[in-house]
C-alpha cells in the first residue's frame, strides 16, 4: 500500500510570507501528526488531528495552524514566516484508535526561510 | 509522558549485535515504549513497541526490565544500513501525537 506522502518536498520562502504544507496519510488511517525537526531542537511535536478534530497540540505559537479534511488529508500552515521556521516538517500517519499502533512518517518537507 | 534518556552515540561492528539502552524511569502504567530510527534526513521509521513483555519482530528485539524503568533495543546482526539515530519514546494509547523524541542515540555500524 502507498506510504505517507508530503508535498512539496522542498520549499524556499521569504520572511513574512506564509506557507501551506500538505500530508496525505496511508489509506484507512485517521490520525495525522505534525512534527518540526531542526538541528538545535530536534524533533518537536506540533499538533495531531484525528477525524478532522485537533486532538493534541504542542508548544508552538499561533502562527502554526493545521486542519484535516474528511478524507484524512491534512494541511499545516505557517503565517508570517521567521528565519527560525526553517526546518524539516514531518507528518506521521496512524490508525489513531485507542490501541497502541505504529506510526508511519512521511519523507518530510524541507522549508527554508530567507 | 515519560522522559527518556539515551546515550549520545554508540559504535558497533558489522555483523555483531547492537544493544541500545534507554532509561524511562518515570514511565506510567499505561505507557508503551516505542523505538524509531532516522536515517539522515529521512522520516523516522518505526522499529518496535512494547508494554512489559519482551517483543521481537523482523527488525529487532525489545527487552523491557521488570520494573519498566529501562529497556534495550537489540539489532541482532547489525549492518552498515543500520547506521542511524535511534529514538526511544513513551506514549499511552494509540495516538502517535505528542511523541517526545529526545536527542536519540547515533549508532555507527563500522565494517
Amino acid at each position: 500500500k502507498a506510504g505517507v506522502t508530503q508535498t512539496p518536498r522542498y520549499l524556499i520562502k521569504t520572511r513574512g510570507q506564509q506557507v501551506t504544507l500538505s500530508c496525505s496519510p496511508i489509506s484507512g488511517h485517521r490520525s495525522v501528526s505534525w512534527y518540526q525537526q531542526t538541528p538545535g531542537q530536534g524533533l518537536q511535536f506540533l499538533f495531531e488531528y484525528f477525524s478532522e478534530t485537533q486532538r493534541n497540540k504542542g508548544n508552538f505559537p499561533g502562527r502554526f495552524s493545521g486542519r484535516q479534511f474528511s478524507n484524512s488529508r491534512s494541511e499545516m500552515n505557517v503565517s508570517t514566516l521567521e528565519l527560525g521556521d526553517s526546518a524539516l516538517y514531518l507528518c506521521a500517519s496512524s490508525l489513531g484508535g485507542t490501541e497502541p499502533t505504529r506510526g508511519y512518517f512521511g519523507p518530510g518537507t524541507r522549508l527554508t526561510v530567507t | 509522558d515519560a522522559k527518556t534518556t539515551q546515550p549520545t552515540s554508540m559504535d558497533c561492528a558489522e555483523g555483531r549485535a547492537a544493544n541500545l539502552p534507554c532509561n524511562h524511569s518515570t514511565i506510567s502504567g499505561n505507557e508503551y515504549v516505542y523505538w524509531y530510527r532516522q536515517i539522515h534526513s529521512q522520516g523516522p521509521q518505526y522499529i518496535i513497541h512494547g508494554l512489559k513483555n519482551n517483543e521481537t519482530n523482523e527488525m529487532a528485539s525489545l527487552i523491557i526490565t521488570e520494573d519498566r524503568k529501562s529497556s534495550t533495543l537489540i539489532l541482532p546482526h547489525a549492518t552498515l544500513r543500520d547506521t542511524a539515530v535511534y529514538y526511544c519514546t513513551c506514549r499511552g494509547g494509540g495516538s502517535q501525537g505528542n511523541l517526545i523524541f529526545g536527542k536519540g542515540t547515533k549508532l555507527s555500524v563500522k565494517p
